[in-house]
Order: structure tokens, then sequence, then C-alpha cells
């Protein structure tokens, strides 16, 4: 079973708050992404990190930004939350490494359905 | 531009049908295709394919890859309703040590009774 939570699962906060969504794993995995995906559509990389003091944008750009500071922590932070930002974050980590791939999988949290009103 | 495309994008079948969902991908170099099965919550991983024209198999789901036409098939047999979700299809491509992956856009599958 996979261990990478996520919190908060939910949250509801009005616009200009600062939100940060906290996501931590205890697999020692160096990979780890944030996806961005709305009711019905695909996932959407918005950051990830190869490791410690490694992050970098995904292919959706995102007002969000990301620290890696420990291996086992990747939180997710908004400066000033808009309604546009409505959507759920998905964090996810992998061993996909060099020649050994291992099972290449992404394993997932919860995910944090943030609702900006 | 990498990209990854899933039909059909939504499907609607009885119990006992056989379904086979679709995934196509350009990406430049392409290291392995996975399935993941998304319920209400997260992903959960399904099959993972790196060689081509080996099927993988778990139950009643399989997978193949044809690296030669860009396309991996998921096969669900005898569906029954737990099977109703949104099947994603992700590649990860890239470097040997700075792979991402790319999702396609799901199918999502609705078995009545």
């Amino acid at each position: 079973e996979a261990d990478i939570y996520q919190t908060p699962r939910y949250l509801v906060i009005g616009t200009g708050k600062k939100i940060t969504l906290e996501c931590s794993q205890t697999m020692g995995h160096d990979k780890m992404y944030w996806y961005q995906q709305d009711p019905g559509m695909e996932l959407h990389l918005i950051h990830y990190s190869y490791g410690v003091n490694s992050t970098e944008k995904g292919d959706l750009s995102s007002e969000s930004t990301v620290s890696r500071i420990r291996t086992e922590h990747f939180p997710l932070t908004l400066e000033s939350a808009r309604p546009s930002h409505t959507s759920q974050y998905l964090c996810a980590s992998s061993e996909f490494r060099g020649t050994n791939l291992n099972t290449g999988e992404l394993f997932f949290g919860e995910g944090s359905r943030l609702t900006v009103l | 531009e990498d990209k990854v495309v899933q039909s059909p994008l939504s499907l609607v079948v009885h119990e006992g049908d056989t379904v086979t969902l679709n995934c196509s991908y350009e990406v430049t170099n392409f290291r392995s295709l996975l399935w993941y099965k998304q319920e209400k919550k997260a992903p959960t991983f399904l099959f993972m394919l790196t060689s081509s024209g080996i099927e993988k198999k778990s139950g009643r789901l399989s997978s193949i890859l044809d690296k030669k036409e860009l396309s991996s098939i998921l096969n669900i047999t005898a569906t029954q309703t737990g099977d109703s979700a949104i099947y994603l299809c992700a590649v990860i491509h890239g470097s040997s040590n700075t792979g991402k992956l790319i999702f396609g856009q799901g199918t999502t599958l609705q078995v009545k009774p």
C-alpha cells in the first residue's frame, strides 16, 4: 500500500488568502509531482522534483510554487488564491530512476480539493 | 509537442460485455506506458508496459503495447458494474534520470447492470 499523504483533503477559502497544500511520502522516493485535475478532465503536471532542492515547472502553467527541503515533503503554495485556482490537486511520487525502472508507477495521494470563493 | 490521446472519451456498456480502450502517443524518447483506474479519488495503478508485443494480464484486464504503432490497448472482459471508472493512460518519456509522465484525457467507462 502506498504511503503518500495529502492535507487538507478539502479546503474552501476566500479570494486573496494564502494557502499551502501539504504532501508527504514515507517511501524514500526521490521524485515527486503535483498534478492539477478539473472534473472530467485529464491530469496536468504543474510541478515536479527529482530530489531535495530540485524543483521544475510542469507542462501546465501554474501560479503556485513548490519547495523540496526534505525528501519526504513537497508542499505547494498559492500566495493569493483566486476562483480560477478551484480544482483538485494530486500529489504523487515515484522510484523511476535510470535503467532500473522498478515498476515505474506513480503512487498518488488522495488529493486536495480546493474551492476558492 | 508531446501528447497522449485516448479513445473513446466515454463508453457505456452492459455487464458481461467486453471493452477495448485505446491509447496513442507521440513523445520524445519513450520509456514506458502505464494504465491507471480512477474512481472517486486518486488513480490506482493497473499495468506498466515497456516491451512491444508482450501482454500484461490481471484477472479480466489485459493490456498490450505496440511500439510500431505508438499505441496500447486495454481490454476488459466480462465487465462488471465495479469496472465503472475513468481509465487513464500515461507515458513516461525523457532521459533516464528526468523522466516525466504525461496523461491522456482518460476514457470514462460506465457499466450498466
